[in-house]
């Protein structure tokens, strides 16, 4: 498939290490936030969100940090794997509005 | 697999033209989101509906338009078509308001 934005910044990371791939939001009311993993060729894909009640939350792997204070979000993935390898977008949702709106992306490369 | 569907998979037409986008939302899924996804401009939000009525508008230029239909299904109807609407377009869905979202394979419109 396609690359979805070609000039994305890119970490890479040895499988088996962790990931910490950033966000920073710009709207201070945004109350819901969603990490989002898109394959090449394929829609966004559901990864983990976080209600702006809590500073953490915890998944399968992966862990959502919000830093309401400096408007930071971070996702962690735990024990990198290739079949991590995608781009992965944050998203913003304010109350007053249901529409989401993403951040840039990041790719992840993770190298054998 | 979302469970959310998007017809057709590839479109190439001509500048000029109209097209139909077609979505069909998960089972119980009672909002519909557009979004276009370029190379230079990321994901962007076009319009909501739940349950039939527009709940939320984006940068939707004027010359695109969408409904829902009562059995939940939405269509993206873009008209008067030009090089720069060559994009993915993403349908997503979720149960209600502000709601994860669930997205689709997309429909990758090419204008020639």
């Amino acid at each position: 498939g396609e690359s979805v934005g070609l000039h994305l910044p890119t970490l890479s990371v040895q499988e088996g290490d962790n990931s910490i791939i950033n966000c920073a939001y710009s709207n201070s009311a945004s109350d819901y936030f969603i990490w989002y993993k898109q394959e090449s060729g394929k829609g966004p894909q559901f990864i983990i969100d976080i209600r702006s009640n809590m500073d953490k939350r915890q998944g399968q792997r992966v862990t959502v940090l919000l830093n309401k204070t400096v408007k930071h979000l971070s996702l962690q993935i735990a024990a990198t794997q290739p079949g991590d390898s995608a781009v992965y977008f944050c998203a913003e949702n304010s109350g007053s509005s249901y529409k989401l709106i993403f951040g840039s992306g990041t790719r992840l490369l993770v190298r054998p | 697999d979302s469970g959310v569907t998007q017809t057709p998979k590839h479109l190439i037409t001509a500048t000029g033209q109209r097209v139909t986008l077609r979505c069909s939302p998960r089972s119980g899924d009672l909002s519909v989101y557009w979004y276009q996804q370029s190379l230079d401009q990321g994901l962007q939000f076009l319009i909501q509906y739940y349950n039939g009525e527009e709940r939320a508008k984006g940068n939707i230029l004027e010359r695109f338009s969408a409904q829902q239909f009562p059995d939940l299904h939405s269509e993206l109807n873009l008209s008067s078509l030009e090089l720069g609407d060559s994009a993915l377009y993403f349908c997503a869905s979720s149960v209600g308001l502000g709601n994860e979202q669930f997205f689709g394979p997309g429909t990758r419109l090419t204008v020639l």
